[in-house]
């Protein structure tokens, strides 16, 4: 059975402070890796990667994907308020599906 | 905005009762994904359909079933309904590029709550 673990499960930080966050997963046949940022509802689309893709970056947010290790991190530096959320992380696997198994969640608050 | 749309946001019903969950991918998105997350699990996999053809199930109680439509459009429908079943459920869509990585977009998701 595939499986995603994330951690922290909680986290509390400063606004300024730079957070890391962990992924790490054991599937069959890994496609990708994603990340989301989940505020209220619906989960939103941070970045994906790939065997051909494992570093991305987008503003103040990156995320390296670690092959060997089975493993991905997500770093934000200079966190703000408005970067609290829970994020999550998903793998996409299996044969012929491209269904997504995410894991529980990191609570990431910013506090001023 | 993610471009999918669900309705209808918040459903309250009561226990052994039938509700229906509506889904609209994006313009253009084959692939229609549910997903059920409850504060235990997690976001879990229901199905997935492409096409109108259902392609994967995952943690999908047979009292629920799911169909997609010609226009693309999707319906899940929950029977028999338990408290357990109160829970946050997603549609998310994507182009489901064969052979190749997609990304998935959520819809706002319908809050279920059973009495």
């Amino acid at each position: 059975e595939d499986k995603v673990v994330q951690s922290p499960l909680s986290l509390v930080v400063h606004e300024g402070d730079t957070v890391t966050l962990n992924c790490s997963y054991e599937v069959t046949n890994f496609r990708s890796l994603l990340w989301y940022k989940q505020e209220k509802k619906a989960p939103t689309f941070l970045f994906m990667l790939t065997s051909s893709g494992i570093e991305k970056k987008s503003g103040r947010l990156s995320s390296i994907l670690d092959k060997k290790e089975l493993s991905s991190i997500l770093n934000i530096t200079a966190t703000q308020t408005g970067d609290s959320a829970i994020y999550l992380c998903a793998v996409n696997s299996g044969a012929g599906s491209y269904q997504l198994t995410f894991g529980k969640g990191t609570k990431l608050s910013v506090i001023p | 905005d993610s471009g999918v749309t669900q309705t209808p946001k918040h459903l309250i019903t009561a226990t052994g009762q039938r509700v229906t969950l509506r889904c609209s991918p994006r313009s253009g998105d084959l692939s229609v994904y549910w997903y059920q997350q409850s504060l235990d699990q997690g976001l879990q996999f229901l199905i997935q359909y492409y096409n109108g053809e259902e392609r994967a199930k995952g943690n999908i109680l047979e009292r629920f079933s799911a169909q997609q439509f010609p226009d693309l459009h999707s319906e899940l429908n929950l029977s028999s309904l338990e408290l357990g079943d109160s829970a946050l459920y997603f549609c998310a869509s994507s182009v489901a590029l064969v052979g190749g990585a997609e990304t998935q977009y959520f819809g706002p998701g319908t809050r279920l709550l059973v009495l």
